[in-house]
């Protein structure tokens, strides 16, 4: 079954801290996959895209990276901020030629003052 | 600004009254997707459409309708609402319909049915 964990369920941490996200997936046959960011009340925004080949992208503070062999990613956020406070949801996209993709269920992620 | 909107942005309704959601972009994109977004849940795909006239069913398509009749508009129909599709929407649009196009997401439409 094509499945997307994502660990923990719900994080806290104070401010200027770093934290890292967990995915695991069991997605076949793989094409790419993305870290989303979800703010309250708001859609989901791209973060990073990775391919197989790829093991880690940075953009900005975030750096997400992929184990193709173990089928596992991470999200690591540096020296977070008030604004990183939000859901953030791996996405695996499936390589059948057309979208389909398979959605974790997300981390919420609350940065303290 | 390039965007998807939705709206209604919040709806609530009764049992049985047919309702529409909108969807619209700017982006002149190919692919359109609905989605629902439950809590414990990851999104799941209600119907997509690759193009203009070309629509087909995601993984919960039940008690929905969709049309794709212009190339920006992908309204969402619920014919006969029920308490079980109370959920918070979000319609979505790509450029093209391969697995490596991101997809912008509209901010989402909370929706509840009494």
């Amino acid at each position: 079954k094509n499945q997307v964990e994502q660990s923990p369920q719900s994080l806290i941490i104070l401010e200027g801290k770093n934290c890292t996200l967990q995915c695991n997936y069991t997605v076949s046959p793989f094409s790419n996959l993305r870290w989303y960011k979800q703010d309250t009340g708001r859609g989901p925004v791209s973060l990073t895209i990775m391919t197989f080949s790829e093991n880690t992208k940075s953009n900005g503070r975030y750096t997400a990276t992929l184990d193709a062999d173990t089928k596992q990613s991470s999200l690591h956020i540096t020296a977070s901020q008030l604004s990183d406070s939000a859901s953030y949801i791996c996405v695996v996209s499936m390589n059948t030629g057309f979208q389909k993709l398979v959605f974790g269920t997300g981390t919420r992620l609350l940065v303290s003052p | 600004e390039a965007q998807v909107t939705q709206n209604p942005r919040y709806l609530i309704t009764v049992t049985g009254k047919k309702l529409t959601v909108t969807c619209s972009q700017n982006m002149n994109h190919e692919y359109m997707s609905w989605y629902r977004q439950d809590p414990g849940l990851g999104l799941r795909q209600i119907y997509y459409s690759m193009n203009v006239e070309v629509t087909d069913k995601g993984d919960v398509p039940e008690g929905y309708k969709v049309s794709r009749k212009e190339k920006r508009n992908f309204p969402l129909i619920l014919e006969s609402p029920s308490p079980n599709q109370t959920s918070l929407y979000f319609c979505a649009s790509s450029a093209a319909f391969n697995s490596y196009n991101e997809q912008f997401f509209g901010p989402g439409t909370r929706l509840t049915v009494l």
